[in-house]
């Protein structure tokens, strides 16, 4: 079955300790991307992936890092996370060309106290 | 920019007609949109390009005006299952840089 994971799925941990989202996906997809989802803000990229080794910011990527070292692959690395990184976080990958839809892990609820 | 979606909420009654509007102040390469039902990851509806023909989806469609940078999702005859949020997703650049906007959410009553 096509798909994209996550895990953890929740999350709860405290201001400064570093933690690693996961996710994977089995559809050979060029394209990775990582999203935060707040209340009346919508989706908000925080940094795609383009290919193996090549990433980019998005819209909000303060505080947060990845890395793409395998294709399936592409972790959201928080080094020290702090109480307004509490959110939904979606991992979503995409073939890329021109119909590039984007197919959504089932998301990963984080809170910082 | 994220672009601007209007209305943010619409209450249906079964069989009613929707129209959802998405705006951008960029040139636009292509206007995505997707569903999200509550608790659940978004799901992508259709995609219209740049120079692309209006897309259909069941009783959903949408259009893509280019020039005015706008795209509308028109939902027909609207049933239980088109409740949830709505997001419009915005290619300006063509390079997987997706900007959402910030979601119209939907409630279709029986």
């Amino acid at each position: 079955e096509a798909q994209v994971t996550q895990n953890p799925r929740y999350l709860i941990t405290v201001t400064g300790k570093k933690l690693t989202v996961t996710c994977s996906q089995n559809m050979n997809h060029e394209y990775m991307s990582w999203y935060r989802q707040d209340p009346g803000l919508g989706l908000r990229q925080i940094y795609y992936s383009m290919n193996v080794e090549v990433t980019d910011k998005g819209d909000v990527p303060e505080g947060y890092k990845v890395s793409r070292k395998e294709k399936r692959n592409f972790p959201l690395i928080l080094e020290s996370p702090s109480p307004n990184q509490t959110s939904l976080y979606f991992c979503a990958s995409s073939p890329g060309g021109d119909v590039n839809e984007q197919y959504f892990g089932p998301g990963t609820r984080l809170t910082v106290t | 920019q994220q672009p601007v979606q209007s209305p943010q909420a619409v209450i249906l009654r079964e069989g009613e007609d929707a129209v959802i509007n998405c705006s951008s102040s960029k040139a636009l390469y292509s206007v995505h949109w997707y569903r999200q039902k509550h608790g659940e990851a978004p799901v992508f509806l259709m995609i219209l390009l740049k120079g692309g023909e209006q897309k259909g989806h069941d009783k959903i469609s949408a259009s893509f005006n280019e020039k005015k940078q706008q795209s509308s999702l028109y939902l027909t005859a609207s049933q239980l299952s088109y409740s949830g949020t709505y997001f419009c997703g915005t290619e300006a650049g063509g390079y997987n840089k997706l900007i959402f906007g910030a979601g119209t959410r939907l409630a279709v009553h029986p």
